[in-house]
């Protein structure tokens, strides 16, 4: 069963950087996939952030991409990522998951449970 | 960015009713249109890809349809455990985006 767990502060202070981690079992990063995340402002819709292959090969959504950071470590089996000077709009349930598969259009398949960053000073 | 409209943005509905949620793409998708089911909080579960192809443990009840701008989602008879929010999600272009969400409630 793969599983996603997301990691990292709960709190940053605007114009920092917010920093998070997704750890993945029951698969491997350098497996056939893309790894994304998703974002959602409390009690608002769903915003998708980007996504990293294991490759280091990213897509980012354009209204995040000058401050948007994603890595993958393969010795841990985690990908990571990085936005900076963050403001109370990035305030946020940041989801992880797998997908989607390369060369596919199939959607994220598996999430992680979520983690609430509130940025705030 | 492709825009995904959602109708209706909310609905009250009673166990054993048959229910439809409307997506609308702001240009054709082809067949890349998801759905997704969230109840509070928790992640988004994937119920529907591709317009029609229902996951693997995702009960028969759901099922989706359309292709190019206009696709729904039925729910034959609703179970007490549907009562959640809705997103469709389109995989059409590599920036993904989701719609608003519906949020079906009991009556």
């Amino acid at each position: 069963q793969v599983q996603l767990q997301e990691s990292g502060p709960g709190l940053v202070k605007p114009s920092g950087t917010l920093s998070l981690t997704c750890g993945v079992s029951g698969d491997s990063i350098s497996s056939n996939f893309w790894w994304t995340w998703v974002r959602q402002p409390p009690g608002k819709g769903l915003e998708w952030i980007g996504e990293i292959y294991h490759t280091g090969n990213t897509n980012y959504n354009p209204s995040l991409e000058s401050r948007v950071a994603m890595s993958v470590d393969m010795s841990q089996n985690h990908f990571a990522l990085k936005l900076t000077s963050v403001t109370a709009a990035d305030t946020a349930v940041y989801y992880c998951a797998r997908g989607p598969r390369v060369a596919s259009r199939d959607p994220p398949d598996y999430w992680g449970q979520g983690t609430l960053v509130t940025v705030s000073s | 960015d492709i825009q995904l409209t959602q109708s209706p943005s909310s609905l009250s509905a009673s166990v054993g009713d048959r229910v439809t949620f409307t997506c609308r793409a702001s240009q054709s998708l082809n067949i890349y249109l998801n759905w997704y089911q969230q109840k509070p909080g928790k992640a988004p579960k994937l119920l529907i890809s591709a317009a029609s192809n229902l996951r693997i443990g995702v009960p028969s009840r759901f099922s989706g349809s359309g292709s190019g701008t206009d696709f729904t989602l039925t729910i034959s008879s609703l179970q007490p455990e549907d009562f959640a929010t809705y997103y469709c999600q389109q995989s059409y272009s590599t920036l993904i985006t989701f719609g608003q969400g519906t949020r079906l409630d009991i009556k």
